[in-house]
């Protein structure tokens, strides 16, 4: 069992480039969301998904861009990387309508901006 | 402003005893209850959750009680065990969980043989 899946585990990039973090689920979630988690910190919600074509805007989305397009992904684009969005970032799914209900989160992408 | 908050930042605690970890939030709005558990390098696992409509939800050696006039919820373990050592992190949603879930920064737990 997959559940859900997160690559790269680890990335550096350089100020200003972009980069498209990948997250796919095999368990026909409909919700769908991404975190960030910084040192000493919480998991901050990034953006979220409701189900295929939908998506919103959560506590931290500023710098961040994602597309729903199947069920099965939900990407996470930076668009031009900036120092402030070093940090570790999850994805999670969910088998309920409520995002509030049990989530399965993917293991994690390590991104340092230099 | 920090809606959910863990002010234990670790905690210690000899394996076979009761570790008990406390988590506060300010958000009257909040109405159901998650407790997650999270090794280093690996995403956060759901552990125990509880609604708004009880005070006590077991699971096991696990059990969270919710005080929701204090507006505090604890973590209780029981027996404690050496595979317990992680980070948890309590988290809360209101109205249906439509704007996701609000994290507490965590709580290292450290099981001493």
């Amino acid at each position: 069992n997959a559940g859900v899946t997160q690559t790269p585990k680890f990335q550096v990039l350089k100020t200003g480039q972009s980069m498209t973090l990948q997250c796919a689920q095999d368990m026909n979630h409909e919700y769908m969301s991404w975190y960030r988690q910084d040192p000493g910190m919480g998991l901050r919600l990034i953006h979220y998904s409701v189900g295929a074509g939908i998506t919103d805007q959560g506590e931290v989305p500023n710098g961040y861009n994602v597309s729903r397009s199947t069920t099965e992904d939900f990407p996470l684009r930076l668009l031009s990387a900036a120092p402030s969005q070093t940090s570790v970032y999850f994805c999670a799914s969910n088998f309920n309508e409520a995002l509030s209900t049990e989530a399965f989160f993917g293991q994690g992408t390590r991104l340092t901006v230099v | 402003d920090q809606q959910v908050k863990q002010n234990s930042p670790s905690l210690s605690v000899q394996e076979g005893r009761i570790s008990i970890l406390n988590c506060d939030y300010t958000n009257s709005m909040f109405d159901y209850f998650l407790w997650y558990k999270k090794y280093p390098a690996e995403g956060p696992t759901f552990l125990i959750s509880i609604s708004s409509i009880k005070d006590k939800n077991e699971d096991g050696r696990f059990t969270v009680f919710l005080n929701k006039s204090a507006k505090h919820l604890s973590l209780h373990i029981v027996p404690s065990q050496p595979g317990d050592s992680a980070v948890y992190f309590c988290a809360a949603s209101a109205g249906g969980g439509a704007d996701g879930l609000t994290f507490g920064k965590g709580t290292h737990l450290i099981i001493q043989p």
